[in-house]
């Protein structure tokens, strides 16, 4: 199975900061690559879909970048409503695996 | 609206079953992948099971394959997981999931990033 490793595990930050978190796969899964964000007691939501396309919808604070194996998705100036668990996926291969999760949390 | 309602969560004794269903409207159910995806409290995701159109296909994860069964009715717009033999690990929110309006968003056979999740239904193994 695809291993994807996700950093940082938590990050403080204020309003106004940029964040940028990072997954890294065991091995190249192309471009299929996607970000989430999940507020407590929902499902989560679909930011970012293959390594770079903003889903419809999401303000374009967020964005996202990489190749291969090391993909990074930035939130430029943190919102009050940003304010979240973040999770990383690889679809290129079964099973689908996410990563462990970043939690942005008010610094 | 595009909607995915799970329902049949609950409590259950280690080795005991229960069967989760997922009732999808609003898009042509019949026409895409659908999945299961599970989240333990306080953890992260973990993708389940995916099951194509016709039911000709079917992956899951390794802790859950020769225990757990995925399956639809295209006709009733339901998807279904049936588990057996359930232990104290598989305690989770369990989410139905797919890609309906990202076709970008899909890679090889079934595999997505999924754009559609219901609100989950949580399932505790315990005695």
């Amino acid at each position: 199975a695809i291993r994807i490793t996700q950093s940082p595990s938590s990050v403080s930050a204020s309003t106004g900061d940029r964040v940028t978190i990072t997954c890294r796969a065991s091995e190249g899964i192309n471009s299929y690559l996607s970000w989430y964000q999940q507020k407590p007691g929902k499902a989560p939501q679909l930011l970012i879909y293959g390594t770079f396309s903003l889903q419809s919808g999401v303000p374009s604070r967020f964005s996202a970048s990489g190749s291969g194996t090391d993909f990074t998705l930035t939130i430029s100036r943190l919102q009050s409503e940003d304010f979240a668990t973040y999770f990383c996926q690889q679809y290129y291969a079964y099973p689908l695996t996410f990563g462990g999760g970043t939690k942005v949390q008010i610094k | 609206e595009v909607q995915l309602v799970e329902s049949g969560g609950g409590l259950v004794q280690p080795g005991g079953s229960l069967r989760l269903s997922c009732t999808a409207s609003g898009f042509t159910f019949s026409t895409y992948w659908m999945s299961w995806v599970r989240q333990a409290p306080g953890k992260g995701l973990e993708w389940v099971a995916n099951i194509n159109e016709n039911e000709s296909e079917k992956y899951y994860v390794d802790s859950v394959k020769g225990r757990f069964t995925i399956s639809r009715d295209n006709g009733k717009n339901a998807l279904y997981l049936q588990m057996n033999s359930l232990r104290a690990g598989d305690t989770a929110v369990y989410y139905c999931a797919t890609n309906v309006n990202t076709p970008r968003g899909r890679g090889r056979g079934g595999a997505v990033a999924f754009d559609m999740w219901g609100q989950g239904t949580m399932v505790t193994v315990s005695s």
